[in-house]
């Protein structure tokens, strides 16, 4: 299958910083990304749906502003913890596809630790 | 809105039973459903993916059914072995990709 990489796999940071998590699609192009959140023992939450170029379409509860969503090409986006708090903490992961109707490919997660 | 349900949330089992997970939706309007499995601490493995033309996919001691008008897909693991614990997830595709409940699978010797 198609490889999607995600960095980093683990940050640690301090209360009040910002954390950037990258999501690539290394052979193929994805015009459309998901990224989610998953507390422990929980199923994956739908944050938002990036299509590139366009804005992100967040889901309900998911503050915008607080979640930044950047999907500027076609093998790249990131999601930005903007002020991360402890109850930031959380194992998120992103998942890529080509269209609509292709199957998704899917990061290997990131477990950010905000202390 | 869709939402996907999976049924049991656990199972524990001795090894070499045969196993059904089943997944539900409310939406049948769907482009595919895909099963994964999830080890502690780790990410996604895709095991399954079943168009919504489709009726079943198999791989390997894995068959997963699909049956778009009552809203439902099962997933069956022939003769079990402990390297099937984890968490077993369906995900449904619509315009976005959603994630069922979740079924947390131990298999002991």
């Amino acid at each position: 299958g198609a490889v999607v990489s995600q960095h980093p796999s683990r940050v640690i940071c301090k209360s009040g910083t910002s954390v950037k998590i990258e999501c690539r699609s290394l052979d193929f192009q994805a015009t459309t990304m998901f990224w989610y959140r998953q507390f422990p023992k929980q199923s994956l939450m739908l944050m938002a749906t990036s299509n590139e170029g366009s804005k992100a379409t967040y889901e309900q509860g998911v503050e915008k502003d607080k979640f930044l969503i950047n999907h500027a090409s076609l093998t790249l986006s990131t999601l930005t913890v903007t002020s991360a708090h402890p109850e930031d903490s959380s194992f998120y992961i992103c998942s890529a596809r080509q269209n609509l109707n292709t199957e998704a490919f899917f990061g290997q997660g990131t477990r950010l630790t905000v202390v | 809105k869709q939402e996907v349900t999976q049924i049991p949330a656990a199972l524990s089992v001795p090894e070499g039973e045969n196993l059904v997970l089943n997944c539900s939706f409310t939406d049948s309007a769907i482009y595919n459903l895909q099963w994964f499995r999830q080890d502690p601490g780790k990410g996604l493995t895709s095991l399954l993916l079943i168009q919504s033309s489709q009726r079943e996919q198999t791989s390997g001691r894995l068959n997963a059914s699909l049956d778009k008008s009552s809203g439902r897909s099962t997933l069956y693991i022939a003769a079990s072995q402990p390297g099937d614990s984890a968490t077993y997830l369906c995900a449904v595709d619509t315009d976005k990709l959603i994630f069922g409940t979740g079924t947390r699978l131990q298999v002991f010797p």
